[in-house]
């Protein structure tokens, strides 16, 4: 059974950094791109995130672009965020989410995490 | 990029059909058949029922199904359950550095 695990969510004041991780199981990890997506109230759902198989290829929209790092280790089966200068509306819900049944390059999130949620708050 | 639209709930009663709309633009859903959407239901994480357009997941029942003209796709709830009663949200790849993958906003569907 595929599972994912999310950790590291906390409250964070407004400037500061957070890392939520991911431990995956149930499948060969190195296999797969991995994504981060988030979720709040307002805004619905915004992908975060995406990292190839084997971390060569690494993408971000203009949103957290220079603020985010995305990062796994396939080694010990792990897939981390690392959330730097951090801001009110970064407040979310953050999934880590497996993609799957990929075509030139587009993959989908067919599974998910429970999520992680990060507060960004004074 | 903006998100794409949804209604923000559609209604039926069991057994009947309902179809959610996802309305983009030419530079995300119109311009790509890479189309997927997902149930989510309170305090659980998405699942994917729909990807590539049409195409079901293992597991996912064929009362599920959506197409795609120009701009917009759709799903349809066939067969009603109560068990469907969830939210809906479409995705498009948006293919640019602004964003890769675009949501929608978000349907409710009720189960009258």
């Amino acid at each position: 059974e595929v599972q994912l695990v999310e950790s590291g969510g906390g409250l964070v004041k407004p400037g500061g950094s957070l890392i939520v991780s991911c431990a995956a199981s149930g499948f060969t990890f190195s296999s797969y791109s991995m994504h981060w997506v988030r979720q709040t109230p307002g805004k619905g759902l915004e992908w975060v995130s995406s990292i190839s198989s084997r971390g060569r290829n690494i993408y971000y929209p203009d949103s957290v672009k220079g603020r985010f790092t995305i990062s796994r280790d396939n080694a010990k089966n792990s897939l981390s965020l690392q959330m730097n200068s951090l801001r009110v509306d970064d407040t979310a819900v953050y999934y880590c989410a497996r993609g799957s049944f990929c075509n030139n390059g587009v993959c989908y999130f067919d599974s998910w995490g429970q999520g992680a949620l990060v507060t960004v708050s004074s | 990029q903006s998100a794409l639209t949804q209604p923000r709930s559609v209604s039926g009663s069991p057994g009947q059909s309902v179809t959610i709309s996802c309305t983009g633009a030419s530079s995300d859903l119109g311009g790509y058949d890479y189309v997927s959407w997902f149930q989510q239901h309170p305090g659980e994480a998405p699942r994917l029922v729909i990807f590539d357009v049409d195409k079901r997941p293992s597991g996912v029942p064929d009362r599920f199904s959506a197409s795609k003209s120009g701009n917009t796709a759709s799903l349809t709830i066939s067969g009603l359950q109560t068990e469907d009663e969830a939210d809906y949200y479409c995705c498009s790849y948006a293919g640019t550095y602004i964003s890769f993958y675009v949501f929608g906003t978000g349907t409710k569907v009720i189960v009258l």
